[in-house]
């Protein structure tokens, strides 16, 4: 079945620091792939997604590439602040269109310290 | 608010006990899903709607569990005869074509 890999956290960063966050997928076909982020307390929000190998999805600075040819989907952020501190989740959707039953990765929890 | 909102945020049963969340959808938003989320994992997809046809289940949902989505609006999730295993976030989104708009979440305890 479908299934997203995600690094380990936690992650702990000093402000202005560049982050990685790995992430990687097995499915059938060719899934969307989404980046949803849960700031504490908060429900999940969709940070940036990508529909087709290639693509590149962006918001507030991060940014993610669909790699077909290594399946992964890792995020990157060039100079992290405090405010991004939060818990990260990767995800898939394998239905494409409008179809949102996704598949998360378990989560990584990002610290980012002044 | 023109979010997703659900209720109760919190709920603490006793096994055995029967409960019942509600999600309120954006109001356009025609597919609703439900997900659930215990510590340290990502959601898992319990079931979703279209309008007020139940769609697809997981096997994750349990003879023990069910949803209703009536006239297409609001939608509720029941579950019956709880069991300390079903301690966990349940979360509600409601979709568009733009992505999935996900609420708060309910945290059931099971005591």
């Amino acid at each position: 079945g479908d299934s997203v890999t995600q690094m380990e956290g936690p992650v702990t960063l000093s402000e202005e620091a560049f982050l990685t966050i790995n992430c990687t997928y097995t499915a059938t076909g060719y899934p969307s792939l989404f980046w949803y982020v849960q700031y504490p307390g908060e429900g999940l929000q969709l940070l940036l997604k990508a529909t087709k190998a290639d693509d590149k999805g962006s918001n507030k600075g991060f940014e993610a590439t669909y790699r077909k040819e290594t399946t992964s989907f890792h995020l990157e952020k060039g100079s992290v602040q405090v405010s991004d501190s939060a818990v990260y989740f990767c995800a898939l959707s394998a239905g494409g269109g409008s179809n949102y039953k996704l598949t998360f990765g378990k989560g990584t929890l990002l610290t980012v310290n002044p | 608010d023109t979010g997703v909102s659900q209720n109760p945020r919190h709920k603490i049963t006793k096994r055995g006990q029967n409960v019942t969340f509600r999600c309120d959808p954006i109001s356009e938003h025609n597919r609703l899903y439900w997900y659930r989320q215990t510590l340290g994992q990502g959601p898992e997809f319990l079931t979703y709607f279209q309008n007020e046809a139940q769609l697809e289940k997981s096997r994750l949902l349990s003879d023990r569990f069910s949803a209703e989505r009536p006239k297409g609006s609001f939608s509720t999730l029941e579950i019956q005869r709880t069991e300390q295993g079903d301690s966990a976030m349940y979360l509600c989104a409601s979709t568009l074509q733009t992505g999935a708009f996900f609420g708060q979440g309910t945290r059931l305890t099971v005591v």
